[in-house]
C-alpha cells in the first residue's frame, strides 16, 4: 500500500497561499491522491484529487511532481475558515475497488 | 441538496446495550462506508458497502454489524456495545469506489459507551 508522510503541522497567515506538501513515494502507477480536510470534529470534506497532471478546482490546486513521488495542495488565499486537519490520500486496492485511508494529516493554522 | 446523514448525531448509553447508528444519502450513490475516528488513531474503516446486499469489512469492524437492503441506507449496528467502542463515527458514500470518486462524509455521531 502506498503510504503518505505529512508534516504534523504549519502556519499561515490569513490572505497567503499555503502550500501543504505530502510526499507517497511508494505510489503505483494507477493510483490517485486525494486531499481531504476535516474542520474540527466535522465529517472530512472532499477538496481535489488528481493521478498524473496538475489540477485545479475552485478550492485548490494540486501539483504532483513528475514522478509523481510527491505533491503539494495550494491554498491560494488562506482564510481563517481553513483552519483544518488536511488528509494527503493515496487510494489503495480493496478487494477489487479501492479504498481511502486517512493518516494523521497536517493541521494548517491560519492566523490573521 | 446533497447529503449524507446520520442519527443520532450523539447518544450516550450502557454496555451490553443494543444500538443503531442509521446512515442515509440522497445522491443515488452505490458505495457506502463507516468509519471511526479516534485520538491518535485517524479514521479507520469499519464496514463498506459497494452496492445492495454486498457489504464487507473493512480493517476494524471486530463488534460491529452492517446490512444495506437499500441503496439509500447503511445502518451500523452494535449488538452489545462496550467502552473501547466510545468514539466518533462517521458515514460515507461515493458514487461508485472511493479511489476514483469525491467520498461524500456525514456531520458524525458522538458515541459513548459507559
Amino acid at each position: 500500500d502506498a503510504k503518505t508522510t505529512q508534516p504534523p503541522s504549519m502556519d499561515c497567515a490569513e490572505g497567503r497561499a499555503a502550500n501543504l506538501p505530502c510526499n507517497h513515494s511508494t505510489i503505483s502507477g494507477n493510483e490517485y491522491v486525494y486531499w481531504y480536510r476535516q474542520i474540527h470534529s466535522q465529517g472530512p470534506q472532499y477538496i481535489i484529487h488528481g493521478l498524473k497532471n496538475n489540477e485545479t478546482n475552485e478550492m485548490a490546486s494540486l501539483i504532483i511532481t513528475e514522478d509523481r513521488k510527491s505533491s503539494t495542495l495550494i491554498l491560494p488565499h488562506a482564510t481563517l475558515r481553513d483552519t483544518a486537519v488536511y488528509y494527503c490520500i493515496v487510494s489503495r486496492s480493496q478487494g477489487g475497488s479501492e479504498k481511502l485511508v486517512f493518516g494523521k494529516g497536517t493541521k494548517l493554522t491560519v492566523n490573521p | 441538496e446533497a447529503q449524507v446523514t446520520q442519527n443520532p448525531r450523539y447518544l450516550i448509553t450502557v454496555t451490553g446495550k443494543k444500538l443503531t447508528v442509521t446512515c442515509s444519502q440522497n445522491m443515488n450513490h452505490e458505495y457506502m462506508s463507516w468509519y471511526r475516528q479516534d485520538p491518535g488513531l485517524g479514521l479507520r474503516q469499519i464496514y463498506y458497502s459497494m452496492n445492495v446486499e454486498v457489504t464487507d469489512k473493512g480493517d476494524v469492524p471486530e463488534g460491529y454489524k452492517v446490512s444495506r437492503k437499500e441503496k439509500r441506507n447503511f445502518p451500523l449496528i452494535l449488538e452489545s456495545p462496550s467502552p473501547n467502542q466510545t468514539s466518533l463515527y462517521f458515514c460515507a458514500s461515493s458514487l461508485s469506489s472511493p479511489g476514483s470518486n469525491e467520498q461524500f462524509f456525514g456531520p458524525g455521531t458522538r458515541l459513548t459507551v459507559l
